[in-house]
């Protein structure tokens, strides 16, 4: 299989504590992103990546967020001091081109549960 | 800033029924309109696109034509099939960088 691809697929974890999700784009795609889904709620921007530069930051992500893309391939986003808000799915896509066509492809998704 | 504004749901259809998801959208240029779909325990995928005014995106049956006078860009469907169950995002694109989502409508074929 040659999608996006992002694991771990389900995190329980207690409030307090890292968590590190990590996502690997479809292998030729120079931009990925990171969004965040809610029940009930479309997915929310928080980041993206061309190549390996970070280009914009949602203010959805708190000092406690960090993204990075270090070779421009795959990508890790982590969470400080997790918070029971922080429970939500995790999606990773990723897309060929800039200015693009608006074709993102997207992970299953990795879900987080703060306990 | 930019937003998207989809028809509640869930929408619930017998199968071969009309469908009509509604979505507007508020946007300082002239962005790209998208509807994704999610199928149970699947990631999102690219269901349609429009680029410009007046046009139409198509797939599977299914077509979205892009109102700039509305600031509309609804989904539509002749005749639904059970396998048409899914989630559906309306979604805008400006300046070729992120797509905003709408929140989502469910929608439930039934046979």
């Amino acid at each position: 299989d040659t999608g996006v691809s992002q694991d771990p697929r389900h995190k329980i974890t207690k409030r307090g504590q890292n968590v590190t999700f990590r996502c690997d784009p479809i292998s030729e795609h120079n931009r990925l992103y990171w969004y965040r889904q809610t029940l009930g709620q479309g997915p929310e921007f928080l980041t993206y990546f061309q190549n390996e530069a970070q280009l914009e930051k949602s203010r959805l992500l708190s000092d406690r967020f960090s993204a990075e893309r270090p070779k421009g391939s795959f990508s890790t986003l982590e969470i400080q001091r997790t918070e029971q808000g922080d429970s939500a799915m995790y999606l990773c896509a990723s897309s060929s081109r800039a200015g693009g066509s608006g074709e993102l492809f997207f992970g299953e998704g990795s879900r987080l549960t703060v306990l | 800033g930019d937003s998207v504004t989809q028809m509640e749901g869930p929408v619930t259809l017998s199968e071969e029924a009309f469908l009509t998801i509604n979505c507007t959208y508020t946007a300082t240029g002239y962005p790209s309109l998208f509807w994704y779909v999610q199928y149970p325990g699947e990631g999102l995928q690219l269901l349609l696109k429009a680029t410009k005014a007046d046009d139409k995106g198509s797939n599977k049956g299914f077509e979205a034509t892009y109102r700039k006078e509305t600031t509309s860009f609804h989904l539509e469907k002749g005749s639904v099939q059970v396998s048409d169950s899914a989630v559906y995002f309306c979604a805008l694109m400006e300046y070729g960088n992120k797509l905003v989502f709408g929140a989502g409508t469910i929608l439930r074929v039934k046979s």
